[in-house]
């Protein structure tokens, strides 16, 4: 089975503040992890994959095996970070995507 | 443009009802997918189908039926609509591969009465 936990549900942070959302996984297997972020009112969108290791707004993951994690790093947030991002792993020979709870970041002034 | 698209964005309905939502994909995708958020934002998988062939089925109760007229089209139709349905229907394609992102559309807001 494959399973994503996002600890935090809420994130709330000042400007210029770093920031770092935190991702672990459970799966047998060798997965694809990314990170997707639903800005207000937009659609869900791919932030960044693990396999890419690129730098995308700022933001960089690091697949940690040995701690079974992927949380997403950013030193310094701005207010247009404010959205809800998911953490997802893709595994098994459907390629099934599963996604964590969520953590919803708030960037304030 | 390219994209995913779903219709319609928002659909208000009463229990009993069956109902359908359209979601069409012009990124030339093998895969397309439906995805149920609910109310606290938690994402997950219900459907998916590669090449118009099922490929994925999560526990859904038998009353929702995809349907996959062909690669560009993954329809979802819901009978005897029930409260506990009320959520956002996300519709998404990719090619089928373990690191290829999804694509997703708007989301179809569902509201059970």
């Amino acid at each position: 089975a494959q399973r994503v936990t996002q600890p935090e549900k809420l994130l709330s942070v000042f400007k210029g503040a770093p920031v770092e959302l935190k991702c672990n996984y459970s799966y047998s297997g060798s997965p694809e992890l990314f990170w997707y972020v639903q800005y207000s009112r937009q659609r869900l969108q791919l932030l960044l994959r693990h396999i890419s290791r690129e730098s995308i707004k700022g933001f960089t993951a690091d697949l940690n095996k040995g701690e079974t994690s992927f949380h997403l790093k950013k030193p310094f947030a701005q207010e247009e970070d404010s959205a809800m991002y998911y953490c997802a792993l893709s595994g098994g020979s459907n390629y099934k995507l599963t996604f964590g709870k969520g953590t919803l970041l708030t960037v304030n002034p | 443009d390219t994209a995913v698209s779903q219709t319609p964005k928002y659909l208000v309905t009463q229990m009993g009802n069956d109902k359908s939502i359209k979601c069409e994909q012009n990124l030339g995708h093998d895969t397309m997918y439906w995805y149920k958020q609910d109310s606290k934002k938690f994402l997950k998988i219900m459907f998916s189908y590669n090449n118009k062939e099922l490929i994925i089925n999560e526990t859904v109760p038998n009353r929702f039926s995809p349907k996959s007229p062909d690669k560009a089209h993954l329809n979802l139709h819901i009978n005897s609509l029930e409260l506990g349905d009320s959520a956002v229907y996300f519709c998404a394609s990719s090619q089928l591969s373990l690191a290829d992102e999804q694509f997703f559309g708007p989301g179809t807001r569902l509201t059970v009465l």
